[in-house]
Parts: structure tokens; C-alpha cells; sequence
């Protein structure tokens, strides 16, 4: 399966700023998403990172908020705009080789604003 | 909105011993995955899922896809302390590439 490098691995960000998370992938995958995980929480899907064109937010997230590039079919990224500490999450990509396949993940980017 | 509810929240078991848990949900869906997440890492397949009633083995692991499509199961069998995480189930809306997560079990085995 697809290994996905995603950095940082961890951030401490001053509230109002934006943090911007990188996602590679070792190889070329069908799709990419970006979820979110709050402290002892479940995952979350934020968007469905589309090659060449916008992403595809799901409720609640919207693109002023976490812009998404993926500008190939190996890379992508992810910026949280203008943060506040509710936005101390792990955000996690992952990616989908193909239809029989699960989800790979990366490893993370744990982020905590202050 | 959908959401797949996991049982247990949380297990605390002697090394040795066998593990259930199951996943529900009041939908349908197509594939059924399990993972499991360590501290500070991401989320690991451990099992997948594609046909109602399949049973599908990887080592000490088992997980079954429900006959309904609207459960799943995950047992280990003989726990060691490395089993220690949380698990999480993973079900795929129909007709998208999309998955939900369940709730998650944290698991702890005592030696």
C-alpha cells in the first residue's frame, strides 16, 4: 500500500495566524482526503482533495476556512486559516489507491493553538 | 447525519484473553473497514470487508461484515500488550469513495 509523508508532524501556532500541512504520497493514488480528529474524538471528514480542480467540502467546513490544493496526483495540501484554539485537532490525510482498497493515513500534524 | 456507533467505549483486559467488539449503524454500506490507531500515529488497516457475511482472518484478528450490511464485528483472539490502541471501524456510503469512522474502542490489555 501507498506510504504518505505529511509534515509538520506537530505545530504550536499563535491564534490568527495559518498553518499550512503538506501530504505526499509515494505513489499515484485514485483519491486524497483531509479528516480532522479532536482530542480522544473519532475521525472527521473535511474534504475530498480533487486533482486539478476545487475540493469537495463536507458539512460544516468550508473553503475560506481550510483551503485544499492537489495540484498532482501525489501531493496535496491543506491550510487552517486564521486559527483559533477550537482548530487544535490532529489533521490526518490519507489517501485511496484504488476501489478495493481501505484508506492509507499518514501519521499526522498535531496542531494546538494558543 | 450517518453515524456508526461502536461497543464498547472502552475494554480492559488480561494479556491472554479474547476481545469482541462490534460496530452498528441505521445504514447500509458497502465495505466495511477496521483500523487500529497508536498514540501519535495515524490510523493502520487492519481488516477489510466487501460482501455481506464475509469472515476475513489477518493473524490473532477477525472480523465479520454483517449479513444486514449495517454491522460489523472485530475479535482478537489471545490479547499481548501490543494491542493496546484504539480501534475504529469504517463503513462506506453507497455510491462515494467517502467513509465514516466509528466511535472507536480503546482498548487496554493488563499483563
Amino acid at each position: 500500500s501507498a506510504v504518505i509523508s505529511q509534515k509538520p508532524s506537530r505545530d504550536i501556532c499563535q491564534r490568527g495566524t495559518s498553518l499550512t500541512i503538506q501530504c505526499q504520497v509515494d505513489s499515484q493514488v485514485t483519491m486524497m482526503f483531509w479528516y480532522r480528529q479532536q482530542p480522544g474524538q473519532s475521525l472527521t471528514l473535511i474534504a475530498t482533495a480533487n486533482q486539478g480542480s476545487e475540493a469537495t467540502y463536507e458539512s460544516g467546513f468550508v473553503i475560506d476556512k481550510f483551503p485544499i490544493s492537489r495540484p498532482n496526483l501525489t501531493f496535496s495540501t491543506l491550510t487552517v486559516s486564521n486559527m483559533s484554539p477550537e482548530d487544535s485537532s490532529i489533521y490526518l490525510c490519507s489517501a485511496l489507491q484504488g476501489t478495493n482498497y481501505g484508506y492509507t493515513f499518514g501519521s499526522g500534524t498535531r496542531l494546538t493553538v494558543v | 447525519g450517518q453515524q456508526l456507533n461502536q461497543s464498547p467505549q472502552s475494554m480492559f483486559i488480561q494479556e491472554g484473553e479474547d476481545v469482541s467488539m462490534n460496530c452498528t449503524s441505521s445504514s447500509i454500506f458497502n465495505t466495511w473497514l477496521w483500523y487500529k490507531q497508536d498514540p501519535g500515529e495515524g490510523p493502520v488497516l487492519l481488516i477489510a470487508l466487501y460482501k455481506a457475511g464475509e469472515l476475513t482472518s489477518n493473524g490473532r484478528l477477525t472480523a465479520q461484515f454483517g449479513i444486514t450490511r449495517k454491522d460489523s464485528f472485530l475479535n482478537i483472539s489471545a490479547s499481548i500488550p501490543s494491542d493496546v490502541g484504539i480501534y475504529f471501524c469504517a463503513g462506506q456510503l453507497s455510491g462515494t469513495y467517502k467513509y465514516i469512522f466509528g466511535t472507536g474502542t480503546r482498548l487496554k490489555v493488563l499483563a
